[in-house]
């Protein structure tokens, strides 16, 4: 299994442009979730999805932030427009089920945002 | 709401040593926990998950213990190699709602 799939792995853009990741779950999955890493708030959970809807949106934190999941294969999650204060790491990770207890998480390599 | 929290921090230690590292939650009633390990730059891995209805899980030279009543979980390393040195994590998964609220880790350093 090829794992879940980010892009861009790195990316530096001016403060103002639209940024967008992109992610490719493990095939099966049907629990897809975007995380945010930063040195000072750690990891913190944006919003998650279930069988493609999103199911808790309250850890994005403005409506500069929008994630979509069209299908079951791809998900993306856009910023627009971006500021230096979104510099982090975002990660993409699935799981197989939706809250039950033998679902273990996966994450992706993460997406290495930089806003000048 | 539930609140993980990993103490300490950091933690070096000298090579062959065995070491336990601590994580406690807020609210017992939780679907599971993981521990995960992260590399810098890298992504978490999954080490081990503990369901709800365990008291422990291994493999390898990792054991996690979990005790719901008391909120907390230990990962035990034995025989510790530099190699296991990156941040671990762990995550507890909450009922009816898919997610998982994690710690902030404990950066651990084995010194060769």
């Amino acid at each position: 299994d090829a794992g879940v799939i980010q892009s861009p792995r790195h990316e530096v853009t001016e403060m103002g442009q639209e940024v967008t990741l992109r992610c490719k779950p493990i095939s099966g999955h049907n629990s897809l979730f975007w995380y945010r890493q930063t040195m000072m708030r750690g990891l913190e959970l944006l919003i998650y999805f279930n069988n493609n809807v999103p199911i808790d949106d309250s850890g994005m934190p403005e409506d500069r932030f929008s994630a979509k999941m069209p299908n079951a294969s791809f998900s993306t999650l856009k910023i627009q427009p971006s500021e230096p204060r979104d510099s982090a790491v975002y990660f993409c990770a699935s799981s197989l089920g939706f809250g039950g207890s033998g679902n273990t998480i996966y994450f992706g390599e993460g997406s290495w945002l930089t806003v000048v | 709401k539930q609140e993980v929290t990993q103490i300490p921090a950091a933690l070096s230690v000298p090579e062959g040593e065995n070491l336990v590292l601590n994580c406690s939650f807020t609210d017992s009633a939780i679907y599971n926990l993981q521990w995960f390990r992260q590399d810098p730059g890298k992504g978490l891995t999954s080490l081990l998950l503990i369901q709800s209805s365990q008291r422990e899980q291994t493999s390898g030279r990792l054991n996690a213990s979990l005790d719901k009543s008391s909120g907390r979980s230990t990962l035990y390393i034995a025989a510790s190699q530099p190699g296991d040195s990156a941040t671990y994590l762990c995550a507890v998964r909450i009922p009816n709602a898919g997610k998982s609220t994690f710690g902030d880790g404990t950066t651990l350093t084995v010194k060769p």
